[in-house]
């Protein structure tokens, strides 16, 4: 069985620019998760959804980045403009339900380098 | 805010000798705990997690975490390292719907 698929692995862009990243999740993964990791730092949860629905985007910053799950399997992520310090590795994961009982499952991230 | 600290950074030990990782959690409800290892270039994978019950959890690789409520701690160890063990390690609470990471430890190994 496939695991979570991210493209790209890696995106070096300038400064202002827009880039997006897309994520598709494994097979009758109902929740899908959008996760932000700097350097030295754990992930930490940038969107959370339930099927098509995003149920927690408290920690999106909505002034630049934007995310959809518009049939409720794939996802994309989009950051316009961004800026030097959106440098970092955007990981996407998926599990059943939200429950926490059931494992999340990662993606092996985008490495996103602004210039 | 719930939170998880790892406290050591990084940490160096000799192939064949035991390891253990410190994780603790903030204060107030047993969280679900999780530890993960991330390889360079590879998504997190599962390595053990804790919901409840024996408070000794094993794991894959070789790997097993005790949970110690008196000191909110989920410690990992594993009896003898091998070379391949080389990684960054994650410890993790589920509050919520929400896992929290902590900042994660380097492991190295020397032969």
């Amino acid at each position: 069985e496939a695991g979570v698929v991210q493209s790209p692995r890696y995106k070096i862009i300038e400064k202002k620019q827009p880039v997006a990243f897309w994520c598709n999740p494994i097979s009758g993964h109902n929740t899908l998760y959008w996760y932000l990791q700097n350097l030295g730092q754990g992930p930490e949860l940038l969107i959370r959804y339930e099927n098509e629905e995003a149920v927690d985007d408290s920690q999106l910053p909505k002034d630049r980045f934007s995310a959809e799950r518009l049939k409720g399997v794939d996802s994309t992520l989009k950051i316009q403009p961004a800026e030097l310090g959106d440098s970092a590795v955007y990981l996407c994961a998926s599990s059943l339900d939200p429950s926490g009982s059931n494992e999340q499952f990662f993606g092996p991230g985008t490495r996103l380098t602004v210039l | 805010a719930q939170s998880v600290t790892q406290p050591d950074i990084h940490i160096t030990v000799s192939e064949g000798a035991s390891l253990e990782l410190r994780c603790n959690y903030s204060y107030g409800a047993t969280p679900y705990l999780f530890w993960y290892v991330q390889s360079p270039g590879q998504g997190l994978q599962l390595l053990l997690k804790y919901f409840s019950g024996d408070t000794l959890v094993q794991g894959i690789k070789g790997f097993e975490a005790e949970f110690k409520r008196s000191q909110s701690s989920f410690n990992l160890r594993k009896p003898s390292v091998h070379w391949s063990d080389a990684a960054e390690y994650f410890c993790a609470g589920f509050w919520g719907n929400k896992l929290v990471f902590g900042a994660g430890t380097i492991l190295r190994v020397k032969s």
